[in-house]
């Protein structure tokens, strides 16, 4: 069963826009820690932001921000004012595993800035 | 700080051939992990290393993978024999101790392509 769903396989906008990226996971542990991570056209995948399931506390550093929601099981990701530089692919990570702590990626969602 | 270190970047190999990749983690960070992303996917983990133990191998082809980390550090993985289907890129990655609860940095990968 998949554990982490990116429901959006591309998006395409225009500089400026603000846009947000989907994340939807599936877990059966009470503890856990959430990742997004950016992978530019050169490949190196490269962190963002960690979340652990204690803190629902919604997170902004610059453009961007994160909204974390037990409820609904999600964790999006707003880009504000985007910029042709933040054209990559986009995953989210989920660690579970009771101690363990075994990631697992979404399949990404590539996001396109078009000047 | 230097990062994580991958080589080699490229491998072309025919199929039933054997290939090996070899990563060297951030220098103190006690697990390390190999990832396959196949093109459009994301990261796979086929296995995750604390110190120089297995902490999961649940999805390492163990016919044909094998994987092993030297004295808790450097780390090599190993297809023998390879199928088309293991045209993929093999990422390494590692974070400090508490396994997959803290962020992971990535190395640049191993583009191995089997014909």
């Amino acid at each position: 069963a998949q554990k982490v769903t990116q429901a959006q396989t591309e998006i395409s906008v225009v500089e400026k826009e603000d846009v947000t990226l989907d994340c939807v996971y599936e877990t059966r542990d009470t503890t856990y820690y959430l990742f997004w991570y950016k992978q530019p056209p050169s490949g190196e995948l490269v962190f963002l932001i960690r979340r652990n399931s204690f803190d629902e506390q919604n997170e902004i550093s610059g453009r961007y921000s994160w909204n974390f929601q037990k409820s609904t099981s999600s964790f999006n990701f707003t880009i504000t004012a985007s910029q042709v530089v933040d054209s990559a692919v986009y995953f989210c990570a989920l660690s579970e595993g009771g101690g363990s702590y075994i990631p697992t990626f979404g399949r990404g969602t590539s996001l396109i800035v078009h000047p | 700080e230097a990062g994580v270190a991958q080589s080699p970047r490229y491998k072309i190999i025919e199929k039933r051939q054997s290939v090996a990749f070899w990563c060297n983690p951030i220098s103190g960070h006690a697990t390390l992990y190999w990832y396959q992303q196949i093109l459009g996917q994301g990261p796979k983990l086929l296995i995750q290393f604390q110190n120089n133990g297995v902490v999961d191998d649940s999805q390492l082809p163990k016919d044909r993978f094998s994987a092993e980390r030297l004295k808790g550090v450097d780390s090599t993985l190993k297809i023998q024999p390879a199928k088309l289907e293991d045209s993929a890129v093999y990422l390494c990655a590692s974070s400090v101790s508490g396994q997959g609860a803290y962020e992971q940095y990535f190395g640049p990968g191993t583009r191995l392509t089997v014909t």
